[in-house]
């Protein structure tokens, strides 16, 4: 069975740091293309950015919002994802997910909130 | 960066009802596109993959349609399960992208 578990969020104060882990079981971790996705409190889903699996060259890919203040990075041999946040802002509070493609579905977390807030 | 506007945002229907929710992109995507759908307090579920393909174990009710710019989500006949959120996403370029949502609700 695939499972994707998401740690780390809690309460930030705004131009703090944050480090997201997302542990992943039941796939072949070290060959998935892996992404972050985050939903603020009431509004809509928005892509953070992705992780290509090392043999796909392992470069990463972010959206608009969060670049050059977010990090994305995977360790194959924990089977663990990342995401460090830095310079976080109050437009950043949300529930922050990890997802895969895996075989023929699309799985997602449970996910891990995330609230910037003085 | 592709942009998906999805509509409409918000619709009132009865159980029973067709139900048509559309995105458009703002660039060709090809087929790489997928609806979704979401329930307060989940993750996203997704329903149709590759624009037309049916997720498995999603019910025939639910179909998709379209290519390049256009497409569109149809649920044949809405049962008191489909009352949810609903999103479309692209992947086909560097980035994702994901329409607004629209709120299926209870007329």
């Amino acid at each position: 069975e695939v499972q994707l578990v998401e740690s780390g969020g809690g309460l930030v104060k705004p131009g703090g740091s944050l480090r997201l882990s997302c542990v992943a079981s039941g796939f072949s971790f070290n060959y998935a293309w892996m992404s972050w996705v985050r939903q603020a409190p009431g509004k809509g889903l928005e892509w953070i950015g992705r992780v290509k699996s090392k043999s796909d060259g392992g470069t990463t890919d972010y959206g608009t919002p969060v670049k050059g203040r977010f990090t994305i990075s995977r360790d194959d041999s924990k089977n663990t994802l990342y995401l460090q946040m830095n310079s976080l802002e109050t437009e950043d509070t949300a529930l922050y997910y990890c997802t895969s493609f895996v075989l023929s579905n699309h799985y997602w977390g449970q996910g891990t909130l995330v609230t910037i807030s003085s | 960066d592709i942009q998906m506007t999805q509509s409409p945002s918000s619709l009132s229907a009865s159980v029973g009802d067709r139900v048509t929710i559309t995105c458009r992109a703002s660039q060709g995507i090809g087929n790489d596109l997928g609806w979704y759908q979401q329930k307060p307090g989940k993750a996203p579920k997704r329903l149709i993959y590759a624009a037309s393909s049916l997720q498995s174990g999603v019910p025939s009710r639910f179909s998709g349609s379209g290519s390049g710019t256009e497409f569109t989500l149809t649920i044949s006949s809405l049962q008191p399960e489909d009352f949810a959120t609903y999103y479309c996403l692209q992947h086909n370029t560097y980035s994702w992208t994901f329409g607004q949502g629209t709120k299926v609700e209870i007329k």
